[in-house]
């Protein structure tokens, strides 16, 4: 079945690294991602990962991916105050051999930053 | 360049009406997706549009309609509204060419959809 899994909440302090888990169901997924989404607002690409690597940086982030066990993560350096948001990752769905725009999500993480 | 574009940003429909709903895709793209938020479903794929052709669409009734114009823009279309069918409704576009290496969909702000 499909289902995307994330831990609702995370509390970290300013300052301190997130890192925000998620485990999905498909092993044939290509690309996995990483969304953030702000009150109000929608969502916002941060980085991806595609399934042949094992992990991939990107300036504060830094993202694992474990196939064997079909868990990825996401770590943010040196979290900020503009950090908090509310995190989704996301698999592209296997349908068509791959080759669609369909994406299921996790039921994201809110992370609050406390000073 | 412009992002995805979403209008109206707000609309507020009694059950029973029904509503449309737009979307600009970022210039060149080709691909457009539409996805649903609630609190309780979370975010549920609709379906998707690449030259005017719908190529994949997810578990919702036939209510959910959809189309994509020859300049890539798209509009849903929910007929008979519920008030479950209260949402916030987002659009994505990727540029639906050149795959694999094409592949990151960039969404707009959303349409907040409010059913009485």
């Amino acid at each position: 079945g499909e289902d995307v899994e994330q831990s609702l909440f995370l509390s970290v302090r300013e300052g301190d690294s997130s890192v925000i888990n998620c485990t999905y169901t498909d092993s044939s997924s290509t690309y996995l991602y990483w969304y953030k989404q702000e009150p109000g607002a929608g969502l916002q690409l941060l980085t991806y990962i595609f399934s042949n690597m094992d992990m991939k940086q990107d300036q504060r982030l830094t993202v694992l991916l474990n196939k064997k066990d079909k868990h990825l993560s996401l770590r943010i350096a040196d979290t900020q105050t503009g950090d908090s948001a509310i995190y989704f990752c996301a698999e592209r769905s296997p349908d068509y051999g791959g080759a669609t725009n369909k994406l299921i999500f996790g039921t994201g993480t809110l992370l609050a930053i406390q000073p | 360049k412009a992002g995805v574009t979403q209008t109206p940003r707000y609309l507020i429909k009694t059950r029973g009406q029904q509503v449309t709903l737009s979307c600009s895709p970022i210039s060149g793209h080709r691909s457009v997706s539409w996805y649903q938020q609630t609190p309780g479903q979370g975010l549920q794929f609709l379906f998707e549009y690449f030259s005017e052709t719908q190529r994949n669409k997810g578990n919702f009734p036939g209510r959910f309609s959809g189309r994509q114009f020859s300049n890539s823009r798209s509009e849903m279309n929910v007929s008979t509204l519920e008030l479950g069918d209260s949402a916030l409704y987002l659009c994505a576009s990727r540029p639906g060419t050149g795959e694999p290496l094409r592949h990151e969909q960039y969404f707009g702000p959303g349409t907040r959809l409010t059913v009485t």
